[in-house]
């Protein structure tokens, strides 16, 4: 059975960083590309960042700079170190398992999300 | 602003078929992207419900149905249940932004 499970969710000030985690398991995670995603209060769906199974990274322009995925295949866990955060980078933040080729991915599971509240 | 267009709500009653629409433009569903459906009752995880277009991972019942054709597609849900009613988003690849882009979602209200 395939599982994703967030954490590191936290209360953080402006300005200050997070890291969070992402375990998965029940396939070869270190041939999938995985992917950060986030819900705003209120909000609908926003893609964070993407990291191929090879490596490559891209961001969202909003997150470029200050966000860095990044993954251990021996732990099977995929990582986002946000730094410099703001109010409006308060959400929940979801991991996904993707599906698909040539960075025409899907997301075929996704994990249950944790918060980040960025607040003073 | 989300670079997909949807509709923010749409209605039915028990039994009927409603459909969310979802526009995007030549970088994203006009280049040939795919679009794929996901079903999210905020604070739980999202559900895959259409993948490439038309597709229907296992487990999705098959009152569930997409649509593909040109900058626009379609999400429909026929035999309106009480369950349906929540968010559903469309998502796709922009080759512009080089990433990926959501609709703002739909809201399905079943009366």
């Amino acid at each position: 059975e395939v599982q994703v499970l967030e954490s590191g969710g936290d209360l953080v000030q402006p300005g200050g960083s997070l890291r969070l985690s992402c375990i998965a398991s029940g396939f070869a995670f270190s041939g999938n590309a995985m992917v950060w995603v986030r819900q705003a209060p209120g909000k609908g769906l926003e893609w964070v960042s993407v990291m191929t199974a090879g490596g490559t990274t891209f961001y969202a322009d909003s997150v470029k700079g200050r966000f860095t995925i990044s993954r251990d295949n021996s732990k099977n866990t995929l990582y986002l170190q946000m730094n410099s955060l703001r109010a409006d980078d308060s959400a929940v933040y979801y991991c996904a398992k993707t599906k698909g080729t040539n960075l025409r991915y899907y997301f075929d599971y996704w994990g249950q999300g944790t918060l980040v509240t960025v607040s003073s | 602003q989300s670079v997909l267009t949807q509709p923010p709500s749409v209605s039915g009653a028990p039994g009927q078929r409603v459909t969310i629409s979802c526009t995007g433009s030549s970088s994203n569903l006009g280049a040939g992207n795919d679009v794929h459906w996901y079903q999210h009752l905020p604070g739980t995880a999202p559900r895959l419900l259409i993948y490439a277009n038309t597709n229907r991972p296992s487990g999705v019942p098959d009152r569930f149905s997409g649509s593909k054709s040109g900058t626009s597609a379609s999400l429909a849900i026929t035999g309106l249940q009480p369950e349906d009613e929540t968010d559903y988003y469309c998502q796709s690849y922009d080759s512009s932004l080089r990433g990926f882009v959501f609709g703002i979602g739909t809201k399905v209200n079943v009366l």
